[in-house]
């Protein structure tokens, strides 16, 4: 296991619905990043969080909330979404965010079904 | 069997082969690079990394190798197993910028 995990691992709404994703580190990093995998494309960055403070917001719609309230837990907020979002969301951690080599470790992804 | 990254989405090579999976980086002035796995129903593992200042670097059954002056990496892994079918992702970063994802390859081990 790679030490983020992920809750809940397969998420199905409605487009009227207000849902959250959980994920949790257990690396000691002190950044988080959220991500979004659609079928054949690369991974889209969302969001990044750099010692709880947000440090980029990739363009994202504000239809998606994220919260960071301490260095080992990220959530993202989901209201009122398009079936277009429907996609596996990622949660990494890293050392640090802009750390050059610093490598990120992935959890194993929600796979989100809007309806 | 080899691949030519993002133009071939899908390798399949016989168990016990080696692979060679390979990537095309887009910026020449990219100084870190990272190989992923992503098996079916699971986020991305790393497998190895390597800096641009080396040529080659080895892990357990697992060689990268870079090629800078055509912007190429590649993955090779040899006497592949069934547990090696996942996709493969390359992955690069420049200075303290974020990691920018290829498309990622399939590789398939035939028994």
């Amino acid at each position: 296991e790679t030490g983020v995990t992920q809750t809940p691992r397969h998420l199905v709404m409605g487009m009227t619905n207000k849902k959250s994703l959980k994920c949790e580190q257990h690396l000691g990093h002190n950044a988080m990043y959220w991500y979004k995998q659609s079928a054949k494309k690369p991974l889209e960055l969302m969001f990044v969080y750099n010692f709880k403070e947000q440090t980029e917001n990739n363009s994202v719609p504000s239809r998606f909330s994220p919260e960071c309230p301490n260095s080992s837990h990220l959530f993202l907020h989901l209201h009122t979404l398009q079936p277009e979002d429907s996609a596996l969301y990622l949660c990494a951690s890293s050392q640090q965010a802009g750390g050059g080599t610093d490598t990120q470790y992935f959890g194993p992804g929600t796979r989100l079904t809007v309806l | 069997g080899e691949s030519v990254g993002l133009h071939l989405p899908t390798l399949s090579v016989q168990e016990g082969d080696n692979s060679i999976i390979n990537c095309a980086y887009s910026n020449s002035a990219s100084d870190y690079f990272i190989w992923y796995k992503q098996e079916s129903g699971k986020g991305p593992q790393f497998i190895i990394d390597i800096r641009s200042n080396m040529d080659k670097r080895q892990g357990q059954r697992v060689t990268v190798l870079l090629n800078k002056t055509v912007k190429h990496l590649s993955l090779q892994i040899a006497a592949t197993q069934p547990g090696d079918s996942a996709v493969y992702f390359c992955a690069e970063i420049f200075g303290n910028e974020k990691l920018t994802f290829g498309t990622g390859t399939r590789l398939t081990i035939i028994p």
